[in-house]
Formats: structure tokens, sequence, C-alpha cells
């Protein structure tokens, strides 16, 4: 059981380049999210998606877009990077049809934008 | 709007001691409040949650209480051994709520010295 599963472990980019994050769970989750986490800031949620076919923004949307492509996985992309998304990003999925309702995550993408 | 307070600074704890850790919320208690372990490069792990009609809940080495008066949660590990090294995050989550995404402290680093 993989659990959550995000893809690539590590990326650099240089400002003003484009690229996706992915996500997979297996556990049948119908809720999942991303959030980044930086020093002295702790986890931030950036979007999520409660349900399949729906994505709603979190505390720091701005220069992200999701896009839930099925039940199973739930992509990131940055459009047009910049040094201030510099972060780790983190998946996570949770089964909110029975609360409460514990979150699983990822082991993280490191994502350099110089 | 809420917030969640935990120890900022790092909590050094000698091996075989009890470590307790706080997580202080504002506004309206939650309906139930979970605990996470981070440890380096990793994402977090769910490890307990309680609920706030319950005042202890524990799991092994593990405790957890709920103070709604004080609006307060600790953590406690007894019998603390190195391994127990990490970050813990602390998270409430509000009845209705959670499918929106759950807000974290920004955790107490714990140091279990030999």
């Amino acid at each position: 059981n993989a659990g959550v599963t995000q893809t690539p472990k590590f990326q650099v980019l240089k400002t003003g380049q484009s690229m996706t994050l992915q996500c997979a769970q297996d556990m049948n989750h119908n809720s999942m999210y991303w959030y980044r986490q930086d020093p002295g800031m702790g986890l931030r949620l950036i979007y999520y998606s409660a349900s399949e076919g729906t994505t709603d923004k979190g505390e720091v949307p701005n220069g992200y877009n999701v896009s839930r492509l099925n039940k199973r996985e739930f992509s990131l992309r940055l459009e047009s990077a910049a040094p201030s998304q510099t972060s780790v990003y983190f998946c996570a999925s949770s089964d909110t049809a029975l609360p409460p309702f514990p979150y699983t995550f990822g082991s993280g993408t490191r994502l350099t934008v110089v | 709007s809420q917030k969640i307070e935990q120890n900022s600074e790092a909590l050094n704890i000698q091996e075989g001691k009890t470590a307790t850790l706080t997580c202080n919320y504002t506004n309206y208690s939650p309906a139930y409040l979970q605990w996470y372990r981070q440890d380096p490069g990793r994402g977090p792990v769910f490890l307990l949650l309680i609920r706030e009609n319950e005042k202890e809940k524990r799991k092994e080495r593990l405790k957890v209480t709920f103070d709604t008066t004080l609006k307060q949660s600790l953590f406690h590990i007894t019998a603390s051994q190195p391994a127990d090294s990490a970050t813990y995050l602390c998270a409430p989550h509000y009845s209705g709520g959670g499918a929106d995404g759950l807000t974290f402290g920004k955790g107490t680093h714990l140091i279990i010295q030999p």
C-alpha cells in the first residue's frame, strides 16, 4: 500500500519556467490537498479538492493552479515560477466521508526557483 | 481568525523523562484535535486525535489531553527515547470543516538527549 505518492522529489527551476507537481493516492480517499512548508511559517494550504470534480483555494493560492484529474490524482501547476515559490510542497489526502479523518501525507517535493 | 500556538523553541528532554508539548488555540473550540509527527525531509504522520468531549487519550507511550476551558491540548511522551526526536504538529478540526483543509500549528521541535 503506497499511500500518497508525489513526484518529483526534487526540482530546480529557473524564474519564469513552468512545471507540474504530481500527486496520487491509492486509499480511495475523496479529499486531497496541497500544502507548502517554509521555515518559520509551518504548513500552509494552497488548494484543496473536497471531492472529485471540485477544487477550491486555500490560504496561499496565488501563482498556482490545480487539477483533480480523477479520484486518485491531484496535480499542482506553477505557470511562471518565482523565487518566492521556493519551498517544500506536500500533498495529502483524507476520507472526509467519515469524520474524524486524519490526513495521509506524501513525502514532499523540494522545489528551488533560481 | 483562529490561531494555533505551539512552542516555537526546541524542547530538550533527557532520555527516559516525559516530554510535554503544548498546543493552544484561540476563539472557539474544535470538535477534534489531531497530532502529527514530522521527521526531517519527510511528510507529517498522523499520531493521535482527541475529541472535544474526551479529556484524555492514550496510545502506547503517547498521551493527549484536551482542556476546552484553557483552550489547550497537551501531548505527552513518556519514557522518551532519542528516536522520539522530531517536530510535532497539532491541528484542530472543526465540526463540519476539515474537508476544506486542516490548519496546522507551526510545530515544536523535540530533542531527546541520550
